[in-house]
């Protein structure tokens, strides 16, 4: 089945800084990667996703690139807020029919002000 | 409109009972998930409903969870003989099947904690 990795499990950024989080997947049939954030006892909710006919997609500070030939694809975040302190978790679905969700481990953000 | 809704929000059980866990997904859509959070983990994925397929439920780790959605809305879990280890945030997600539309909604969780 489907093995997704995520690095790095912590990250400190100061303020006004980038992020970028780094995820790799195994199953090359996988095609939809969406990106979760789960602020500390709250529901994960969507932020963004790409489908693997895209190589990059960006909606206003964030960002997701996918390299389907290496199998990894990343997170940008820049100009960090403080708000955007969570975890964040990485995920992989092969779609058309199987959209079970195999999740990364997560990564811890903090952003210090 | 209405989000997921799950309900208890946390279930305190002795081991050895059996629990039950209520999933309420958003109203027509057709895909229902099951997933685990341990604490301070990922989402472990456990059981899939679509439609009026058979569920996937592949990723039930022993034959004391099971689950079923009745009315191809409301779903509910089921661990017997809950054990220390079951312990956990369980998840419920739904989507709506569109042509590329695979955004999962989460609900709140319940938090199960087996003593």
């Amino acid at each position: 089945g489907e093995n997704v990795e995520q690095h790095p499990s912590t990250l400190s950024v100061q303020e006004g800084d980038s992020a970028v989080i780094k995820c790799t997947y195994s199953d090359s049939a996988s095609n939809y990667f969406p990106w979760y954030k789960q602020e500390l006892g709250k529901r994960p909710q969507l932020i963004i996703d790409i489908r693997s006919n895209v190589g990059e997609k960006k909606d206003q500070r964030i960002a997701v690139t996918l390299n389907k030939t290496a199998k990894h694809f990343s997170l940008h975040i820049t100009e960090t807020q403080p708000e955007d302190s969570a975890v964040y978790f990485c995920a992989a679905s092969l779609g058309f029919g199987n959209e079970k969700l195999t999740f990364g481990t997560g990564t811890r953000l903090t952003i210090i002000p | 409109g209405a989000g997921v809704s799950q309900s208890p929000s946390n279930k305190v059980t002795e081991k050895g009972k059996d629990v039950e866990l209520r999933c309420d997904p958003i109203s027509g859509h057709t895909a229902l998930y099951w997933y685990r959070q341990s604490l301070g983990q990922g989402l472990e994925f456990l059981i899939y409903f679509q439609g009026n397929s058979a569920p996937d439920k592949s990723g039930l780790p022993s034959d004391r969870f099971s689950a079923e959605r009745t009315g191809g809305s409301v779903s509910t879990l089921t661990i017997q003989r809950t054990q220390q280890e079951d312990s956990a945030v369980y998840l419920c997600a739904s989507s709506l099947e569109l042509a590329g539309g695979y955004e999962q909604y989460f609900g709140p969780g319940t938090r199960l904690t087996v003593t």
